[in-house]
């Protein structure tokens, strides 16, 4: 069975640059989380959906991210205008909400912002 | 507020020796929790969990305890191989916010052959 899929798997970018990163959650999977990964903070949640709908948007850090869910299938984190500090591995997770809360992960997105 | 801890940032043990990880929570209405293994460049892989009703999970060379009145839990790994290094987390769920976890920091395990 195909896991979570993430794309691309590297990201380079220049600063003011606008990023998209994409997940695709496991099939059948009704929650999707997005984190970030830095060294200062560890795994940061940035914000989760379940049934295609944003429940909670708290972690996002600036008005500069936004996600989007428009099918179960398919989900989008979105940064512009991009910056240094946005440097980090940003990773997708799904699960099934209802049938246990164990979440599973993608490979993550490393993005580099220059 | 951290909600969930891991007060070692760190952990070297010797091939075939036990390895103890350590988690501590603060929200008593945390009741399912789990553990994470995270080798470089991939993604967290679920390692093994414990619902707030057992005080003991194992599978295989893995064993989670949980004592709810310390608010503690554990990840033993026996005995540990070199293959084991990784970041290992803790994470909690209250069982509402669709699915939504707590994590720790992290404890970075190294096993040395």
């Amino acid at each position: 069975d195909a896991g979570v899929i993430q794309s691309p798997r590297h990201e380079v970018t220049e600063m003011g640059q606008e990023v998209t990163l994409r997940c695709k959650p496991i099939s059948g999977h009704n929650s999707l989380f997005w984190y970030r990964q830095t060294m200062m903070r560890g795994l940061e949640l940035l914000i989760y959906f379940n049934n295609n709908v944003p429940i909670d948007d708290s972690g996002m850090p600036e008005d500069r991210f936004s996600a989007k869910m428009p099918n179960a299938s398919f989900s989008t984190l979105k940064i512009q205008p991009s910056e240094p500090r946005d440097s980090a591995v940003y990773f997708c997770a799904s699960s099934s909400y209802g049938a246990g809360d164990t979440q599973y992960f993608g490979p993550g997105t490393r993005l580099t912002v220059l | 507020d951290q909600q969930v801890k891991q007060n070692s940032p760190s952990l070297s043990v010797q091939e075939g020796r036990i390895s103890i990880l350590n988690c501590d929570y603060t929200n008593s209405m945390f009741d399912y929790f789990l553990w994470y293994k995270k080798y470089p460049a991939e993604g967290p892989t679920f390692l093994i969990s414990i619902s707030s009703i057992k005080d003991k999970n194992e599978d295989g060379r893995f064993t989670v305890f949980l004592n709810k009145s310390a608010k503690h839990l554990s990840l033993h790994i026996v005995p540990s191989q070199p293959g084991d290094s990784a970041v290992y987390f803790c994470a909690a769920s209250d069982g509402t916010s669709y699915g939504k976890l707590t994590f720790g920091q992290g404890t970075i395990l190294t096993v040395h052959p």
